[in-house]
């Protein structure tokens, strides 16, 4: 069972655009949602994370907006630039901490 | 400051041939290690997850094996691979007290 679900599969964004990536869970007892950035033939990296106790975290052109109460967040990139192509998992975890529950991920392309 | 290695990088191996796969981590003590598998294209999926040395837990049953002779190495073994044991091999690992996972490089793995 998908625990969090992604969406777009797919993404396609002009240079300088807005990319929008958005997951949603169930699981209430989730409490951290981070967003790894993958590039072809490399492993994940953290992005950025958030905690369900603030609505938006921002560092540089990535933000992630959290909704608690519709159980969604969502990875915003600004002025999306060719080299933000990449593949973009959400997350989240709860109070167990062991596990990351992973999106199956979005395949960002960004067009010059 | 934290490394993790993952070697080999590529490895292409006979269908029924065993596997050995190796992770360590540097710069940490008594991390959490975690083994994913990524198909082309699809998302991570958790195969085993360690607390502390011969503590293994398995989250799918299949095929592969896992053990941790020592604190900060992790290895994925197989005695006989099948054709659906190709796919990017990914080792994680993470703080005892936070929840990031900081993922290797990886190791791309081709059954024949």
């Amino acid at each position: 069972q998908q625990q969090v679900k992604q969406s777009p599969q797919s993404l396609i964004v002009q240079k300088g655009g807005i990319s929008i990536i958005n997951c949603a869970y169930e699981n209430t007892a989730f409490d951290y949602f981070p967003w790894y950035q993958q590039f072809p033939g490399k492993g994940p990296a953290l992005l950025i994370a958030i905690r369900p106790d603030v609505s938006e975290k921002k560092e540089g052109r990535f933000t992630i907006s959290f909704n608690k109460s519709a159980k969604q967040f969502s990875l915003h990139i600004m002025d999306s630039q060719p080299g933000d192509s990449a593949t973009y998992f959400c997350a989240a975890s709860g109070n167990s901490g062991y596990a990351l529950n992973f999106g199956k991920g979005t395949s960002l392309l960004v067009t010059p | 400051s934290q490394t993790i290695h993952q070697w080999p990088a590529t490895l292409v191996q006979p269908v029924g041939s065993p596997l050995s796969l190796e992770c360590t981590v540097e710069g940490t003590s008594n991390p959490n290690l975690y083994w994913y598998r990524q198909a082309a294209g699809r998302g991570l999926q958790l195969l085993f997850y360690s607390v502390g040395i011969g503590q293994i837990s398995s989250e799918v049953p299949q095929n592969l094996s896992a053990s941790r002779p020592q604190d900060r190495q992790f290895i994925l073994s197989s005695k006989k691979l099948l054709l659906s044991d190709s796919g990017f091999y990914l080792c994680a690992w993470r703080r005892l007290t936070r929840e990031t996972q900081y993922f290797g490089p990886g190791t791309r793995l081709l059954v024949l």
